[in-house]
């Protein structure tokens, strides 16, 4: 099973919007709700942002979009902040009742 | 509050064995399946397994298939984890994660892992 394609960085400065995108094939993104994204600090654990596509967990930042269009799923930060900068993975459900993770994207808040 | 607390890693050789625990409170634990995923250095993040709440279905990764054995002690609250035929590509940390819900496979809470490193 191929891994999900994430950029590999993305940058923007405090109060800017970002986008990062997660795509996959009709197997895996394309074809489930079940896409989720993480949030990785510096040796920390990962840490569920969203779920679903679009669902927040309780206590998670209502500053945290999730979308899904065909095979790409995307996660938006309307206003960045600092503490935003981290490393960030998707994950989706597949046909062959496995996981698969994204390559992961690391954030830098300029 | 939920916790996850996994232990068992260590340095071992190639081809040998290795068994890792996942110790669970703040949660009913019987009542949820659980992930392994496992994260390479400076690599990303891989699915390892999935076990069903009451252990009766389980599913792996291509890569440790027919090698790792994923198991769970529900009277004891822990998560297992058996590997064999270790291999230097498994070198990585190790988590064990609960779902979201009680019938669903979404992750949710991560452990703060263990690291498993296969050299000789």
């Amino acid at each position: 099973q191929s891994a999900l394609t994430q950029p590999a960085s993305v940058s923007g400065s405090p109060g800017q919007s970002i986008t990062i995108s997660c795509t996959g094939s009709s197997s895996d993104v394309g074809g489930y709700k079940y896409v989720s994204w993480y949030q990785q600090h510096p040796g920390k654990a990962p840490k569920v942002i969203l779920y679903d596509v679009s669902n927040r967990p309780s206590g998670v930042s209502n500053r945290f979009y999730g979308s899904k269009s065909g095979n790409t799923a995307s996660l938006t930060i309307p206003i960045l902040q600092a503490e935003d900068e981290a490393d960030y993975y998707c994950s989706s459900f597949t046909s062959r009742s496995t996981w698969v993770f994204g390559g992961g994207t690391k954030l830098t808040v300029l | 509050q939920v916790q996850l607390v996994e232990s068992g890693g260590g340095v071992v050789q190639p081809g040998k064995s290795l068994r890792l625990s996942c110790a669970t409170s703040g949660f009913s634990f019987s009542l949820f399946g659980m992930h392994w995923v496992r994260q390479t250095p400076g690599k990303g993040l891989e699915w390892v397994a999935f076990i069903w709440n009451d252990g009766s279905n389980k599913l792996y990764g291509d890569s440790v298939k027919g090698r790792f054995t994923v198991s769970r002690d529900n009277s004891k609250k822990t998560l297992f984890l058996q590997m064999t035929s270790l291999r230097a590509e498994d070198t990585a940390v190790y988590y064990c994660v609960k779902t979201l819900t009680m019938t669903g496979g979404e992750m949710d809470v991560w452990g703060q892992g263990t690291t498993v490193t296969v050299s000789s």
